[in-house]
């Protein structure tokens, strides 16, 4: 199964900040990554698809980058409702694997 | 609106059995992969299995291989995971998950139901 890994593990930011989340994949996997975001108690949403495609709705401060193995996620300047944990997942091959997610909270 | 609603969590013994369902309404079902995801409590998501539009194709992460099944009623507009053998590592919140596609081989998981919460324990 392709492993995935994510990094930081957490972080602490302020309203504002420009925030990069980075996600690896043990192998190449093409561009078939998404992103999503999840607050506690409730269903995780999605945010990118396909590395870099932008889901309906989503605020446009977010997006994705990367291909092959190294994926990253920009958050330009955080705003409070983004306080949350974000997870990688690559659907390239099966099992479909999930990245062990980054929270992100307020400093 | 798409809408997608889990049933039949509950509390079971280990080496018990449970059927989740997935009610899905505000799309066409029949045209897309369905797939399940769980959590464990304070813990990171775990994709579990996956079946295409027709049901003719059907994948599974090891853990599960052989004790749960996915199925759908594509005439009910409803999509099921059999759980057999259940064991406390089973223990999770089962989402129940559509794949859209947009062609050009790009995927995503867009709507996720509530979630049902499975507890296994004697």
């Amino acid at each position: 199964a392709i492993q995935m890994t994510q990094a930081p593990s957490s972080l602490s930011a302020s309203v504002g900040d420009r925030v990069t989340i980075t996600c690896r994949a043990s192998q190449g996997i093409k561009n078939d990554l998404g992103w999503y975001q999840q607050k506690p108690g409730k269903a995780p949403k999605l945010l990118i698809y396909t590395a870099s495609r932008l889901h309906s709705g989503v605020p446009s401060r977010f997006s994705g980058s990367g291909s092959g193995t190294d994926f990253t996620l920009t958050i330009s300047s955080l705003q409070p409702e983004d306080f949350a944990t974000y997870y990688c997942v690559q659907d390239n091959n099966y099992p479909f694997t999930f990245g062990p997610g980054t929270k992100v909270d307020i400093q | 609106d798409v809408q997608l609603v889990e049933s039949g969590g509950g509390l079971v013994q280990p080496g018990g059995s449970l059927r989740l369902s997935c009610a899905a309404s505000g799309f066409t079902f029949s045209s897309y992969w369905m797939n399940w995801v769980r959590q464990a409590s304070g813990k990171g998501l775990e994709w579990v299995a996956s079946i295409k539009q027709d049901g003719s194709e059907k994948n599974y992460v090891d853990s599960v291989k052989g004790r749960f099944t996915i199925s759908r009623d594509n005439a009910k507009n409803s999509l099921y995971l059999q759980m057999n053998s259940l064991r406390a590592e089973d223990t999770a919140v089962y989402y129940c998950m559509r794949r859209n596609y947009y062609g050009s081989g790009s995927y995503s998981f867009d709507s996720w139901g509530q979630g049902t919460l499975v507890t296994v324990s004697s």
